[in-house]
């Protein structure tokens, strides 16, 4: 069975340009978690959607923004890129949150 | 406020040297402790789930055990393909479940 599936796996962007980042959840998932990681640091919590609905949003500003489609895959958007969103983008998959699995990630380089 | 604090930050061992990692947390409410095993350049790949105090669960050479406070991560006899960084992270709270606040990990390295 296929795992948890993003695209792009990399990625460079320019400062104050757009980028969306894609994520299929494994089949029967219905949960859709995103997360930023920097280097040396454990991922942090951004956005998380369940049967399409918003459910959960860490402490990023407006500027990072997801949605979640009927076929439960997810897309995360953020808008006027700074350097410092420059970070692997987690997307991370669960049934009913015992079991949480994460994708293999997008990295995104902000120039 | 650090709700999840892991040490060491990083170990160097002994191929067969057993150690154990710590992972402590503040949050109350607690729903589930999460191991996460992340290889350089990939995502994380997930380990164990612990719920309550006193549960423990083992896989090949790692076993993880909880207590109201603390969880531990044991890794007896460990190989070189065990190098990894191990990432625990908590789940609390009654709302979002899918949200997880990790620490900062700790880098295992283990040599011949």
């Amino acid at each position: 069975d296929a795992g948890v599936t993003q695209s792009p796996t990399h990625l460079i962007k320019t400062r104050g340009q757009h980028v969306t980042l894609r994520c299929s959840p494994i089949s029967g998932h219905k949960s859709v978690s995103w997360y930023q990681q920097v280097l040396g640091q454990g991922p942090q919590f951004i956005f998380q959607y369940y049967e399409k609905e918003e459910r959960g949003r860490g402490n990023f500003p407006d500027r990072f923004s997801a949605r979640q489609f009927p076929n439960y895959s997810s897309e995360l958007n953020v808008n006027a890129l700074l350097l410092g969103d420059s970070a692997l983008y987690l997307c991370a998959s669960s049934l009913a949150g015992n079991t949480i699995y994460f994708g293999e990630g997008s990295w995104l380089t902000v120039v | 406020e650090d709700q999840v604090t892991q040490s060491p930050e990083a170990l160097r061992l002994q191929e067969g040297e057993s150690s154990s990692l710590n992972c402590s947390y503040t949050v109350s409410g607690l729903r589930g402790l999460f191991w996460y095993r992340q290889d350089p350049g990939k995502g994380p790949e997930f380990l164990f789930t612990l719920y309550s105090a006193g549960e423990e669960k083992e896989k090949e050479r790692l076993k993880a055990t909880l207590t109201k406070k603390e969880s531990f991560l044991h890794i007896t006899a460990p190989k070189p393909e065990d190098s990894a960084t191990y990432l625990c992270a908590v789940q609390w709270g009654t709302d979002s479940w899918g949200k997880l606040q990790f620490g900062a990990g700790t880098q295992v390295v283990v040599t011949p």
